[in-house]
């Protein structure tokens, strides 16, 4: 039983289309994240939701929406789609405010942007 | 704010030598730091972390870690490599943040076995 599980895990599209990915944790925890991996493999947190609220926003253009309809569910929206928006998007879950630093990650969803 | 630099992207080594994976950090305050690996096509997964306590943390797989405050070093090391161990590995310092952790990683150490 896949503890966070991420949709579709490849997604081939033409720039300007809008995608969604989405990501579900069955761990129970309070937080979950969006990580964006470059082709260089460089890791860099995009948002966080705690219990549904959004915590951390960094700098992500607004093309960009996550939504977090309830705690074990965090969607990633993203509008006209860019060629440097190809990456490799990781969802993530931790337990929170206990701030034990360990993230649970899901094996990734791959853009690719033609 | 927080950073953390890896040095070497790339690192070799034959089986059952040792391994080395170099990491330093920059933190205004006491950092909690984590060794991440990841294989190929897939996540991350916690090697081991360092919170408070003992400087010498050991994760799984053999691999042990040391906090060096003087030095701002974490270095991963493992005394004989296996072949299981060829992956990417990442450094990363925590600033938690409103109830969320926001871990800050390094730019990754790809490690190559050869046997």
């Amino acid at each position: 039983d896949t503890a966070v599980s991420q949709t579709p895990k490849y997604l081939v599209t033409q720039m300007g289309n809008d995608k969604s990915i989405k990501c579900e944790q069955n761990l129970g925890h309070d937080t979950m994240y969006w990580y964006k991996q470059d082709s260089k493999k460089f890791l860099k947190i995009m948002f966080s939701y705690n219990n549904k609220e959004l915590i951390i926003n960094e700098t992500v253009p607004n093309r960009f929406s996550p939504k977090s309809p309830d705690k074990a569910h965090l969607n990633l929206h993203i509008n006209s789609l860019e060629l440097g928006d190809s990456a490799v998007y990781f969802c993530a879950s931790s337990r929170g405010r206990q701030n034990t630093g360990e993230l649970f990650f899901g094996e990734g969803s791959r853009l690719t942007v033609l | 704010a927080q950073s953390v630099t890896q040095l070497g992207s790339h690192v070799s080594v034959s089986e059952g030598a040792l391994v080395l994976l170099r990491c330093n950090y920059s933190s205004s305050v006491p950092p909690y730091l984590f060794w991440y690996v990841q294989y190929p096509n897939q996540g991350l997964q916690l090697l081991l972390k360092y919170t408070t306590g003992a400087t010498l943390v050991k994760g799984i797989n053999g691999f042990e870690a040391e906090f060096k405050k003087s030095e701002t070093s974490f270095h991963l090391t493992k005394p004989s490599a296996h072949m299981s161990d060829a992956a990417e590995y990442f450094c990363a310092v925590n600033t938690p943040q409103g109830g969320s952790e926001k871990l800050v990683f390094g730019k990754g150490t790809k490690l190559t076995v050869n046997p």
